[in-house]
């Protein structure tokens, strides 16, 4: 079965931080990742996704992700975080051509000002 | 272009009675999923509908249901609810060509609350 984690439940940073979160899956056939972001009284709005291609991707905000297939991971990354980056980020796998979507636990970062 | 929209988006019921959720997906997108979101189980898939056929189906019992209407507007519906239906369900489209590469955006949701 598919499944998706998380590593970091909850991250704490400072604005101008670098910011890395873990994304790992399992399923063996060919997958599209996502990176959904939820921020405060909002809905889950896509941050990116892969497909195929370049495997590093670039979203909005500033936001990068890094598919290694060899490792099944997909992690986000910022360089620099700035308090309005304080949301919830959840990571998704989907196996290409269908529309379930696994959905990690999600991690709740906190960026101070 | 208008997003996804569920209605209601609060709803309180008491244990045992049903509920009907409503979500209209973005203009053009014929697939609908929803999903339901809790604190202790993130979010999980219940089912995707497209051109009014259920194409997908997650583990959730009988009791959970839905539909997808000509106009790809979706409802679903949870009979006989317990305390541990209260959740934030959540609906999402897409427009299921290649070029979209199955993105699916996401409505606000529906905050249902079982007492």
């Amino acid at each position: 079965a598919q499944s998706v984690s998380q590593h970091n439940h909850h991250v704490i940073l400072s604005e101008a931080a670098s910011l890395e979160l873990g994304c790992n899956y399992s399923y063996g056939g060919t997958v599209n990742l996502f990176w959904y972001v939820q921020y405060p009284g909002q809905h889950l709005q896509l941050l990116l996704k892969y497909f195929s291609g370049d495997p590093l991707v670039k979203g909005i905000k500033g936001f990068e992700a890094e598919f290694i297939k060899s490792k099944f991971s997909f992690n986000l990354r910022k360089p620099s975080v700035q308090w309005s980056d304080t949301a919830e980020y959840f990571c998704a796998v989907n196996a290409a051509g269908t529309y379930k979507y696994i959905f990690g636990t999600g991690t709740r970062l906190k960026v101070l000002a | 272009k208008a997003g996804v929209t569920q209605t209601p988006r609060y709803l309180i019921k008491t244990r045992g009675q049903q509920v009907t959720l409503s979500c209209s997906p973005i203009s053009g997108h014929r697939s609908v999923s929803w999903y339901q979101q809790t604190p202790g189980q993130g979010l999980q898939f219940l089912f995707e509908y497209f051109s009014e056929t259920q194409r997908n189906k997650g583990n959730f019992p009988g009791r959970f249901s839905g539909r997808q209407f000509s106009n790809s507007r979706s409802e679903m519906n949870v009979s006989t609810l317990e305390l541990g239906d209260s959740a934030l369900y959540l609906c999402a489209s897409s427009f299921d060509g290649e070029s979209s590469g199955n993105t699916i955006y996401f409505g606000e949701g529906s905050w249902l609350t079982v007492v």
